[in-house]
C-alpha cells in the first residue's frame, strides 16, 4: 500500500505569515496515463472535510488562490500564502493513484 | 447544490450488522464514482470502499474485505455500505463521497458506535 507521510504534523502560524506541509509517498504517485492524482482536504473542527486541490495543483472552486499546490512523483507541498483564521484545523493528503486508496496522517493548523 | 446526506448509523454490539445509506442530489449521479471514508474518534481519515458508475467494479480497504459490501441504485441516486461482523474497531463517523479525480464532495456523516 501507499504510504503518504506528512510533516510537520502540527503547525502554529500567525495571521498573514506562510504556512507550508510536506506531503511524501512511499512509491511514484504518477498513474500509468500520466496523471498524478494526490489531493489536498481540510476539515475544520467538527465540520466535514473540504477539498482544495486536485491532481497536485488545481484549485478547487471557490477556494481562495492563497491556497497552491505543488510537488510531482512521490514530493508534494501545499502552501497557504497569507494564513487566516479560517484556514485553522486539519490538512490532509490524499492519493487516488494506487488502491487502497490512502491519506496522510493529517498536519493540525492553529493560530500562533 | 450538490448534497450527499447519509443515514443509518447507531450502536451496536459486536457481530452485529448496519447498511448505511447515502442519498445524494444536485448532479448527474451515475456518471461518478462513489466512496465511503470513515474517521474514528479523534483520529484521521480513512478510505473504506469505492464503486465504478454502473456499480460492476467495487474496491475495499483490506480490513473491511469479506465484511462490508458497497452498493449504488443509480435510479434513487443513493449508495449503500453494507457492514457485517462489526468490530469495536470499526467505530467511526462514516462519510459518503464523491469522486471527480480524488474525493471532491463529502457528506456530513453517519455515526457508527460498536461496543459491548
Amino acid at each position: 500500500d501507499v504510504v503518504l507521510t506528512q510533516s510537520p504534523l502540527s503547525l502554529s502560524v500567525t495571521l498573514g505569515q506562510p504556512a507550508s506541509i510536506s506531503c511524501r509517498s512511499s512509491q511514484s504517485l504518477v498513474h500509468r496515463g500520466g496523471d498524478t492524482f494526490i489531493s489536498w482536504i481540510h476539515q475544520r473542527p467538527g465540520q466535514s472535510p473540504r477539498r482544495l486541490i486536485y491532481k497536485v495543483s488545481i484549485r478547487d472552486s471557490g477556494v481562495p488562490d492563497r491556497f497552491s499546490g505543488s510537488g510531482s512523483v512521490t514530493d508534494f507541498t501545499l502552501k497557504i500564502s497569507r494564513v487566516e483564521a479560517e484556514d485553522v484545523g486539519v490538512y490532509y493528503c490524499i492519493q487516488n493513484t494506487d488502491r487502497p486508496f490512502t491519506f496522510g496522517q493529517g498536519t493540525k493548523l492553529d493560530i500562533k | 447544490e450538490v448534497e450527499l446526506v447519509e443515514s443509518g448509523g447507531g450502536l451496536v454490539h459486536p457481530g452485529e450488522s448496519l447498511r448505511l445509506s447515502c442519498a445524494t442530489s444536485g448532479f448527474n449521479f451515475v456518471r461518478y464514482w462513489m466512496t465511503w471514508a470513515r474517521q474514528a474518534p479523534g483520529k484521521g481519515l480513512e478510505w473504506v470502499a469505492t464503486t465504478t458508475q454502473d456499480g460492476s467494479e467495487k474496491y475495499y480497504v483490506d480490513s473491511v474485505k469479506g465484511r462490508f459490501t458497497i452498493s449504488r441504485d443509480n435510479a434513487k441516486n443513493s449508495v449503500f455500505l453494507q457492514m457485517n461482523s462489526l468490530r469495536v474497531e470499526d467505530s467511526a463517523v462514516y462519510f459518503c463521497v464523491r469522486e471527480f479525480w480524488g474525493p471532491d464532495q463529502w457528506g456530513q456523516g453517519t455515526r457508527v458506535t460498536v461496543s459491548s
